[in-house]
Order: C-alpha cells, then sequence, then structure tokens
C-alpha cells in the first residue's frame, strides 16, 4: 500500500508569507503527527492529530497550526514566516496514536523562507 | 531544552567493524526509547526500541543498549556495513499523561561506513 504522501516536496516562501503543507498518511491510519527537522536540532515535535482532534502539542509559537481532516489527511500552516523556519517538515502516520515502533514517515516538505 | 541529546554529530567506521552510537537523556519519566534510520531524501524509519525495564534488546546485528543509572543508551551495529550509512537518530518517550507519549528526538549522529 501507499506510504506516507507529503506535498509539495520543496517550498521557497519569503519573510512574512504564510505556508500550508499537506500530509496523506497511509491508508487506515488515524492518527499523524508534525516534526521539524533542523541542522543541530534533530527532529522536534510540532503536534499530533488523531480523528480530527489535537491531541499533543510541542513548544512551538502559535504562527505554527494544523488540523486533520475526517478522511485522516492532515495540514499544517505557518504564518509570518520567518527566516528560522526553514526545515525540512516530516509529517507521520500510524494507526493509532503513541503507536511509536509502528510509526511511518513521509519524506518530508523542504522549507526554504528566503 | 535538549531532553535527548546525541553528542556525535558523525561517525566513521571501517566496514566488518563495530559501530557504537550513542545517546543521553535528561528526563527519567522517559520509560521508552527507540532508534530511527534515516538516509537522505526519505524519512526516518523505526530500527529498535528498548523498554526501561530492560537493558538490552537485540534484533540481527543491531543491539541497543540501556543504563538507566547514566541516562544513556548505545546501539551497536555489528558488523557494520555500507549500507548502514545514514543518520541515525535516538529518541524517547514518556508515559501517556507526561507529555503524552510523543516522541522526543535527539539531533542525529551521521555514520558513514567505509568500504
Amino acid at each position: 500500500k501507499a506510504g506516507v504522501t507529503q506535498t509539495p516536496r520543496y517550498l521557497i516562501k519569503t519573510r512574512g508569507q504564510q505556508v500550508t503543507l499537506s500530509c496523506s498518511p497511509i491508508s487506515g491510519h488515524r492518527s499523524v503527527s508534525w516534526y521539524q527537522q533542523t541542522p543541530g536540532q534533530g527532529l522536534q515535535f510540532l503536534f499530533e492529530y488523531f480523528s480530527e482532534t489535537q491531541r499533543n502539542k510541542g513548544n512551538f509559537p502559535g504562527r505554527f497550526s494544523g488540523r486533520q481532516f475526517s478522511n485522516s489527511r492532515s495540514e499544517m500552516n505557518v504564518s509570518t514566516l520567518e527566516l528560522g523556519d526553514s526545515a525540512l517538515y516530516l509529517c507521520a502516520s500510524s494507526l493509532l496514536p503513541s503507536m511509536n515502533e509502528e510509526l511511518f514517515f513521509g519524506s518530508g516538505t523542504q522549507l526554504s523562507v528566503l | 531544552d535538549q531532553q535527548v541529546k546525541q553528542n556525535s554529530p558523525s561517525l566513521s567506521v571501517q566496514e566488518g567493524r563495530i559501530s557504537i552510537l550513542n545517546c543521553d537523556y535528561t528526563n527519567s519519566m522517559f520509560d521508552y526509547f527507540l532508534w530511527y534510520k534515516k538516509y537522505p531524501a526519505e524519512g526516518p524509519t523505526f530500527l529498535i526500541s528498548i523498554s526501561s525495564i530492560k537493558d538490552k534488546n537485540e534484533d540481527g546485528r543491531f543491539t541497543v543498549f540501556l543504563n538507566k543509572s547514566a541516562k544513556h543508551l548505545s546501539l551497536h551495529i555489528v558488523p557494520s556495513q555500507p549500507g548502514d550509512s545514514a543518520v541515525y537518530f535516538c529518541a524517547a518517550s514518556a508515559p501517556f499523561g507526561n507529555q503524552g507519549g510523543k516522541l522526543i528526538f535527539g539531533q542525529g549522529t551521521e555514520l558513514s561506513v567505509k568500504p
């Protein structure tokens, strides 16, 4: 079956703009998590959604938001982009929340903020 | 506040030798630890895990050791193969209700296995 699909793969934006990233989980998976990967910081947890509800949130400013739709697809939005938001954004899905051994990651969206 | 730390950004090892990747953590509530492997242009994939009630878990060439008193874990790869060259992330989680089972990752260690 198809893996976790993230679109777009690459994105270039300028400071102050906003961006929306999309994630389609593996069919049947209802939990979606988002992570930010930057050099030197590793993967930092953004948020987790399950059944259209945000179940958990990391330590990111309110400019970072997300949502999950009834088909389990998820989007994350970053408003008022800053240079420091340049990163690889990874989405991961699992059948249920916190099934960390059964967490499948997408290839990510590489965001560059100029 | 980096609760999970991988202090070696990179490691180079000869094919056939042992690779040892290290990870330290600060939160004593962490009860489950995982290692993920990431190739360029791909997402991380789960490699091996260990519960805090154990001190060792083995899966083929991969063994994870946990030292709770030192808040330290390590991943041993024996023998190392060129296909093992990747970035390895250590991750930890606490019981639901304490940071809710979310994964806290380290910064990653890039392993290079030379033929």
